[in-house]
């Protein structure tokens, strides 16, 4: 049984490019998170997502990042006109039901997005 | 105040030795407590997790809960170089009928052999 699939696992910008990061949930698993983690911090998280569905978006800088998962395919993260802030590890995560609390919530490996 | 607090570190422990890492939590409601390794360059890793005040072994790993502290805790026996990474503490919160984490900034342990 596959993880989740994070791809690419690193990603250089430069400036005003734009980022999509992308996220496999593991299968069966209908239930998606982004988290951010910016250098020498903890996670934060930035949205939830069912399929077709945004459920809460509350963790989202309110420009320039956008969050889908549809029907079909992986959820994609994607940031566009990148700054140098926004260099970070994004990790996804997924869950079998609407309770993605530590135990049932399984995270990816990661995707590094570096702005140069 | 954050929802979530831990000392950042980093944290140093002789080979061998107890390694104590610490978590307080500003939400009395808060009903779980989960802690997460995650070493340098991966993705974080479900350690324990605890629901009821006291103590909660899994092998060389306790996690400690004192809910009218609003305080938990995770303690290492006999600490080995392997277990140097970050750990992070993470609380649930409940948004629209559904759960996410909220992660501590995370504790840098060192430890050395």
């Amino acid at each position: 049984n596959a993880g989740v699939m994070q791809n690419p696992r690193h990603l250089v910008r430069r400036r005003g490019q734009e980022a999509r990061l992308r996220c496999s949930p593991m299968k069966g698993h209908s239930h998606v998170y982004w988290y951010r983690q910016l250098p020498e911090e903890g996670l934060k998280f930035m949205v939830y997502l069912q399929k077709e569905n945004i459920i809460d978006e509350s963790g989202m800088p309110k420009e320039r990042f956008s969050a889908e998962f549809p029907k079909e395919g992986p959820s994609i993260l994607r940031i566009q006109q990148v700054v140098r802030g926004d260099s970070a590890a994004y990790f996804c995560a997924s869950s079998p039901m609407r309770d993605g609390t530590g135990n049932t919530i399984y995270f990816g490996e990661g995707s590094w997005l570096t702005v140069v | 105040q954050k929802e979530v607090e831990q000392n950042s570190g980093p944290l140093s422990v002789p080979e061998g030795a107890i390694a104590s890492l610490n978590c307080t939590y500003s939400d009395r409601g808060s009903q779980s407590f989960f802690w997460y390794r995650q070493y340098s360059g991966k993705s974080p890793e479900l350690i324990m997790f605890i629901y009821s005040n006291g103590d909660k072994e899994d092998g060389r790993f306790t996690a400690q809960l004192n809910k009218a502290s609003q305080y938990v805790s995770l303690l290492i026996r006999d600490s080995q170089p392997s277990d140097s990474a970050t750990y992070l503490c993470a609380v649930p919160r409940i948004i629209q009928g559904a759960q996410k984490l909220v992660f501590g900034q995370g504790t840098r342990l060192t430890i050395n052999p």
